[in-house]
């Protein structure tokens, strides 16, 4: 079973530009998170989905995030008009079943804003 | 919000010494989990843990549920080199949502 791919892995970009990530979960795990983290930080939600549904959204999440997962497959998060601010890794995870609790992560995408 | 403490901050040991480190809440937590991470990479699951007071082992590792629920405890014994990196805890509140991760352990065995 293979785990959750992330692509890119790292993203170059100057500010103001839009950016796009994909997150591929492992298959048949419905639920689908995205979270960031900074330098020497753990992790931070930003938001997650049920199938194809959003379930709930952080405060982090500013107008100018988007996530979808159109066919409950796999998710894509954009960020519009980059700022420097939004410097930092952002991972995705999925869970499913059972075992709902536990999540597992991606490799994530890092993301430079110069 | 709700804020997880992980304490120590960074540890530095020789290698075959065993190795705590505990993370405490504000609130409750209905499963407590714990990850390691290396540079460049996601974290990785180490130990899941659904009842206060449980104790699980995977391994050289063994984690604890605090009976408050409130705290959990994760325990590496005999080290390796391969056991550095940094240890995160995260809560969570109910089945299927988000996490809330502490700021991390850093280890560091010297061999």
């Amino acid at each position: 079973d293979t785990g959750v791919s992330q692509d890119p892995r790292h993203k170059i970009t100057k500010r103001g530009q839009n950016v796009t990530f994909r997150c591929d979960p492992i298959s048949e795990h419905n639920r689908l998170y995205w979270y960031r983290q900074t330098l020497g930080q753990g992790p931070e939600f930003l938001t997650y989905f049920q199938n194809e549904a959003q379930l709930e959204k952080s405060r982090l999440l500013s107008d100018r995030f988007s996530a979808e997962r159109p066919k409950g497959s796999f998710s894509t998060l954009e960020i519009q008009r980059t700022e420097q601010g939004d410097s930092a890794m952002y991972l995705c995870a999925s869970s499913q079943g059972g075992q709902i609790y536990e999540q597992y992560f991606g490799p994530g995408t890092r993301l430079t804003v110069t | 919000g709700q804020q997880l403490n992980q304490s120590p901050q960074s540890m530095f040991i020789q290698e075959g010494e065993d190795v705590s480190m505990n993370c405490t809440s504000s609130s409750i937590f209905n499963t407590w989990l714990w990850y390691k991470q290396d540079p460049g990479e996601g974290p990785v699951l180490l130990i899941a843990l659904y009842k206060a007071g449980e104790l699980t082992s995977n391994g050289r590792l063994t984690a604890q549920f605090g009976i408050t629920r409130k705290d959990s405890f994760l325990n590496i014994s005999a080290s390796i080199p391969s056991d550095v990196g940094i240890y995160f805890c995260a809560g969570q509140n109910n089945a299927g949502n988000m996490l809330t991760f502490g700021g991390g352990t850093r280890l560091m065995v010297k061999p």
